[in-house]
């Protein structure tokens, strides 16, 4: 079995400053990917950053970075110079490599963004 | 718009009604899942069609039935629903090359409310 845990069930940041969103997961799988996802009011959920999990450096996706620790099994996403539109839902996400069905989500972390 | 095109956005039943979800995806893909999101929960898989399987989550009641005529369109089948089954239903496709699944695509969502 496969858990993801976000601890911040809300996180609030003032425009233009930085976030961190933390998720920890555990697997058993050696390889795995690890996503975050944004829901907005829209209710679509958006991918907004993957990592792979064999790859030791953390994945960028312009202001939205993640940082990556195996060993601690933490994945922690940061948007920096936050925008009034990057507040959402923001869901951390686990599957194991070559799983077509085996995504495991966290509960979540609502993040307001304050003008 | 990510492709992923699910209707009716609301639906409001009663326990003794029948209706159906239809998801309709024009990326391509060749697997589809359908996602039951619950308030504060987690986003639990429900089933999964792809290539060479269908899924089930073996917690999901009968009262759920999944159908996939062709790789573009998912349908849930809802009949004698609780009302603990409000919730928003996620629709999603990707594309599984050799069993590694590509990032998924999600649907807008149905919410439904079960009277």
């Amino acid at each position: 079995a496969q858990t993801v845990t976000q601890s911040q069930p809300e996180m609030s940041v003032q425009e233009a400053e930085t976030v961190t969103l933390s998720c920890t997961y555990d697997t058993s799988e050696s390889d795995y990917y690890l996503f975050w996802y944004k829901q907005p009011p829209s209710r679509q959920m958006i991918l907004v950053i993957r990592q792979e999990a064999y790859k030791q450096q953390n994945a960028t996706e312009n202001r939205f970075s993640v940082n990556f620790q195996k060993a601690a099994k933490s994945f922690s996403l940061k948007i920096s110079d936050s925008q009034l539109g990057d507040a959402a839902m923001y869901f951390c996400a686990l599957a194991p490599s070559g799983s077509a069905r085996q995504l495991t989500f966290g509960s979540g972390t609502q993040l307001t963004v304050l003008p | 718009e990510t492709g992923v095109t699910q209707t009716p956005r609301h639906l409001v039943m009663g326990m003794t009604n029948k209706k159906s979800l239809k998801c309709e995806q024009h990326l391509g893909h060749n697997a589809m899942y359908w996602y039951k999101q619950s308030a504060k929960k987690p986003l639990e898989l429900m089933f999964v069609y792809s290539l060479e399987e269908r899924v089930e989550n073996n917690s999901v009641p009968s009262r759920f039935s999944p159908e996939c005529p062709n790789s573009s369109h998912l349908f849930l089948h809802l009949h004698t629903l609780q009302p603990e089954d409000s919730a928003l239903y996620l629709c999603a496709s990707s594309q599984v090359l050799q069993g590694v699944r590509e990032k998924l695509f999600f649907g807008s969502g149905t919410q439904l409310s079960v009277l």
